[in-house]
C-alpha cells in the first residue's frame, strides 16, 4: 500500500513524559509536514522539511523537535508533555504542489 | 498571510438533496485547492485537487469550482447520501514549500 503511515495511532501519557510519534511515506514525495488538530477540530501547520531539511518552524513550544533521517520520515519528539499538547498530530506528504497531499491517519496524544 | 474561511460551519440535509459548500481565502495567488474530507477520529481523505489554471474538478457526485480571482471555491454534492455525512476541509495551496491553510470545515450530516 502507498501511503503516510503514523505510529502510534493512540497514545495515553502522563505529564512530564517524553515521547515520539513516527511517520513514514512511500510515495516518493520530498516535502512532510506536521499538522496539530485541536479539540476544536482546526488543523495547524507545526513543521515543514524538504529533503531532510526543516524549512518551516511554526510559532512551537521547543519542546516539540522533529527529525527527519531520510526524505521518507519524519518523526516528531515532545519533551516534557503537558496537558495542553492533548490532540491529534498529522503527519502528511507532498512531491510537488501540483500533485496535492497526503496525509496520515493521525495520533491521537492524550496527555493525564 | 493565507486566511481561509468555510460556510457553513454545519449543515444538516435529507437525503437525496443536491448541496453546496463554500470556501473563500484571503491570498488569490495559489498554486492550487484542494478539498478533503474527514470522518470522525479518521485522517484525511483528498477528495478533488483543482489547479490555478482550471475552473473546475470533478468526480462522480462531486464537483468543485474555483474562480481565483475572487478568492473562492465551491464543493457541489449531488444526490446526497448519509455516507456522505463528514467534515469538509478546504486548503488553497501556494507555489513552493508553503504548507497548505486549512478551513474551520463544514460537517455535513445527511439524514436517511
Amino acid at each position: 500500500d502507498t501511503a503516510v503511515s503514523q505510529t502510534p495511532k493512540y497514545l495515553v501519557t502522563q505529564m512530564g513524559n517524553d515521547k515520539s510519534i513516527k511517520c513514514e511515506q512511500n510515495l516518493g514525495h520530498d516535502t512532510m509536514y506536521w499538522y496539530k488538530q485541536d479539540s476544536k477540530k482546526f488543523l495547524k501547520i507545526m513543521f515543514s522539511y524538504n529533503n531532510k531539511e526543516l524549512i518551516i518552524n511554526e510559532t512551537v513550544p521547543n519542546r516539540f523537535s522533529p527529525k527527519s533521517p531520510d526524505k521518507a520520515h519524519l518523526n516528531l519528539h515532545i519533551n516534557s508533555l503537558e496537558l495542553g499538547d492533548s490532540a491529534v498530530y498529522f503527519c502528511a506528504s507532498s512531491h510537488d504542489t501540483s500533485y496535492g497531499y497526503t496525509f496520515g491517519s493521525g495520533t491521537r496524544l492524550t496527555v493525564v | 498571510k493565507q486566511e481561509v474561511t468555510q460556510i457553513p460551519a454545519a449543515l444538516s440535509v435529507p437525503e437525496g438533496e443536491n448541496l453546496v459548500l463554500n470556501c473563500s481565502f484571503t491570498d488569490s495567488a495559489i498554486y492550487n485547492l484542494q478539498w478533503f474530507r474527514q470522518d470522525p477520529g479518521k485522517g484525511l481523505t483528498s477528495l478533488l485537487l483543482i489547479q490555478s489554471s482550471q475552473r473546475e474538478q470533478t468526480s462522480g457526485r462531486l464537483n468543485a469550482s474555483l474562480d481565483k480571482s475572487s478568492g473562492r471555491s465551491t464543493l457541489y454534492i449531488a444526490a446526497s447520501q448519509p455516507g456522505d455525512s463528514a467534515t469538509y476541509l478546504c486548503a488553497p495551496g501556494d507555489s513552493g514549500n508553503t504548507p497548505l491553510v486549512f478551513g474551520k470545515g463544514t460537517r455535513l450530516s445527511v439524514i436517511a
